[in-house]
């Protein structure tokens, strides 16, 4: 866990509110990733960021943004959100597209 | 789309047992393969192999890269309580520049009993 910090670690919230959740990095490293985890899932990549503005969709990208105006923070929202969109969501980063170090991760829960 | 298929989803094993949890792939432009280990929260390392490296060991822990047959293992032996995680295979793959990503399996659930 050490230079990531996810905020909040535990949010409840209603359907169709907009949620923002952060991701801030001291390591300075480059690439950035969101993920949610949902059981018989896995980790499903939602979207990553490769330099500051520089973003682009994985592969659960619907009813997701985020945006990366500086190196050490990437924020993803959910526009409105869905209880579809329950989730455990885990922010990574990495220096060189290999491997990946997480962040403790946020219990999100849409009711 | 690529996939990663990891099994057993889960096993259940008696502290001093050996494990072999089993990973396979199939994507376009593979770069690397990737083993985590979570336990409560996040995730954590374990092993990277690549075309170069294709066999890892760290103390009880070691695993293979069949690049033939496009898969990994990753052995465990002589488990202890402490092992019972959520074993994660993940493949780094793209075709260059800013394009690889990892695509995770879904997880192998080990219980060590004591």
């Amino acid at each position: 866990d050490a230079g990531i910090t996810q905020s909040p670690r535990h949010k409840v919230t209603e359907t169709g509110t907009p949620v923002t959740l952060r991701c801030h990095q001291t390591e300075n490293h480059r690439y950035m990733y969101w993920y949610r985890q949902d059981p018989g899932h896995g980790l499903r990549l939602i979207h990553y960021s490769y330099g500051v503005k520089d973003t682009d969709k994985g592969e659960v990208s619907d009813g997701y943004s985020v945006s990366r105006s500086k190196t050490e923070d990437f924020l993803l929202t959910l526009e409105s959100a869905t209880s579809s969109q329950t989730s455990v969501y885990f922010c990574a980063i990495s220096p060189n597209l290999e491997k990946l170090f997480f962040g403790s991760g946020t219990q999100l829960s849409v009711l | 789309e690529d996939k990663v298929v990891q099994s057993p989803l889960s096993l259940v094993v008696h502290e001093g047992d050996t494990v072999t949890l089993n990973c396979s792939y199939e994507v376009t432009n593979f770069r690397s393969l990737l083993w985590y280990k979570q336990e409560k929260k996040a995730p954590t390392f374990l092993f990277m192999l690549t075309s170069s490296g294709i066999e890892k060991k760290s103390g009880r822990l070691s695993s293979i890269l069949d690049k033939k047959e496009l898969s990994s293992i990753l052995n465990i032996t002589a488990t202890q309580t402490g092992d019972s995680a959520i074993y994660l295979c993940a493949v780094e793959a793209g075709s260059g520049g800013s394009n690889y990503k990892l695509t995770f399996g879904k997880g192998t659930l080990l219980t060590v009993n004591p």
